[in-house]
């Protein structure tokens, strides 16, 4: 089974609406991270925000926010009032087993790719 | 925030040559880093866990003979793909964690592997 699913390959979306990245994922730890990473087309991955499964506000960064619903396994990013430079990839992440050393590898979903039109 | 460069950040070999990758954390140090492959159009997969002054950790079905990690450094770690193929050719990047706090995870800029 996936870890990561993100359903949505590629959206469109009018420049300073909001739009929301779906992401659910599958683990059977009760410590984990959750992450969302930025790749334009210069390949770069830029992190954008983490939610710990501990956490009990959502996560925010600035214009972007994550909706952590963890009965549901699912961690969307909500990205407010869009910009043409937010067209990129996005994906969705986890670290499983918490925060001790030896588990900080992640696992990455498929990614969506994310246009914004002016 | 932390820095994570590779070099070179492109290159093209021929069939059956070795290519050697680096990845090298700028302003900190890094007892491990990590490799990632992706493939045109597709996600990143974890092909190594290079821990510094120890053997790599590979993932399940990546051929460790083929890509060898040396972690020679606290800020240098190099991926040699050894006898490239075509089916060689992805995009390679490595990323490094900071320090305690494993919920910072910084990658490098990535590099782009030609096979002819």
């Amino acid at each position: 089974a996936q870890k990561i699913t993100q359903t949505q390959p590629g959206m469109f979306v009018q420049e300073k609406e909001a739009v929301t990245l779906d992401c659910t994922y599958d683990t059977s730890d009760q410590s984990y991270g959750l992450f969302w990473y930025k790749q334009p087309s210069s390949g770069e991955m830029i992190f954008l925000i983490y939610q710990g499964s501990y956490d009990e506000q959502n996560a925010t960064e600035g214009r972007y926010s994550l909706n952590f619903q963890k009965a549901r396994k699912s961690a969307n990013l909500v990205i407010s009032a869009s910009q043409l430079g937010d067209s990129a990839m996005y994906f969705c992440a986890m670290r499983e087993g918490g925060t001790n050393f030896g588990n900080e590898k992640l696992t990455f979903g498929t990614g969506t790719r994310l246009t914004i039109i002016p | 925030g932390a820095v994570v460069s590779q070099h070179p950040s492109w290159v093209i070999c021929k069939s059956g040559t070795s290519v050697k990758i680096e990845c090298r954390s700028l302003d900190f140090q890094a007892t491990t880093m990590f490799w990632y492959r992706q493939f045109p159009k597709q996600s990143l997969m974890l092909m190594a866990t290079s821990n510094e002054g120890s053997k790599a950790t590979y993932e399940q079905g990546v051929e460790k003979d083929k890509f060898l990690i040396n972690h020679a450094s606290l800020t240098l770690s190099t991926l040699t793909v050894t006898s490239a193929h075509p089916e060689d050719s992805s995009f390679y990047i490595c990323s490094a964690i900071p320090g305690l706090d494993n919920n910072e995870q910084f990658f490098g800029p990535g590099t782009r592997l030609t096979v002819l």
